[in-house]
């Protein structure tokens, strides 16, 4: 089994609707977490960090399920914009990334 | 203010050729981070500087791979006799961490490699 691993997709969604994936991790002992966007052929960049009490920032949640051991992340009103791959980077003694979710919105 | 930097963006080269890779962190990030990217897959990490010092070097492919940091700024990655195997995007990343457990990471433009 792979340490962090993420439904690579892609996720066909019309503009407007709601979307969510996960990302399961396989180390009860990580302890920090993150969400990061990757647009085609550009680096990746921090979407948001993902906290024990879930945050949220405008139309995107992330939520951590401690016991089940996978951090989500919804996307709500999606946008043209939001069409990208994102990786969950999870960290216990080292960082490990998941290999991403690609999303496609469609208008 | 300026962010990661790498050099050069692009670079092809022959089979058996070495290649040198730049990364330009951000000022007063102590931490740099170096990963590849192979087409469509997700980042394999490489090698973490915590300032000049590699507590992390378990992700360097083989030994014909290197890496160095100088004054606690830029780093360079060194691949020797480059395969093709070896081609790929190369990301920098850098933090302001002070430990283990990072802040977030920014990222370099990457350079793409390609082994001819």
């Amino acid at each position: 089994r792979k340490e962090v691993e993420q439904d690579p997709g892609p996720f066909n969604v019309p503009e407007g609707a709601t979307v969510a994936f996960n990302c399961t991790y396989s180390n009860s002992a990580s302890q920090s977490f993150f969400w990061y966007r990757q647009d085609c052929r550009k680096e990746p960049k921090l979407l948001m960090s993902v906290y024990s009490s879930g945050n949220e920032d405008g139309r995107f949640t992330a939520q951590l399920n401690r016991a089940s051991q996978y951090i989500s992340l919804l996307i709500r009103d999606s946008k043209l914009s939001d069409s990208a791959t994102y990786l969950c980077v999870v960290i216990d003694y080292q960082l490990i990334w998941g290999a991403g979710t690609k999303l496609i919105i469609k208008p | 203010g300026a962010g990661v930097s790498q050099s050069p963006s692009n670079k092809v080269t022959e089979k058996g050729k070495d290649v040198e890779l730049r990364c330009d962190p951000i000022s007063g990030h102590t931490a740099l981070y170096w990963y590849r990217q192979s087409l469509g897959q997700g980042l394999e990490f490489l090698i973490y500087f915590q300032g000049n010092s590699a507590p992390d070097k378990s992700g360097l492919p083989s030994d014909r791979f290197s890496a160095e940091r100088t004054g606690g700024s830029v780093s360079t990655l060194t691949i020797q006799r480059t395969q093709q195997e070896d081609s790929a995007v190369y990301l920098c990343a850098s933090s302001r961490t002070s430990g283990r457990t990072p802040y977030e990471q920014y990222f370099g433009p990457g350079t793409r490699l390609t082994v001819t």
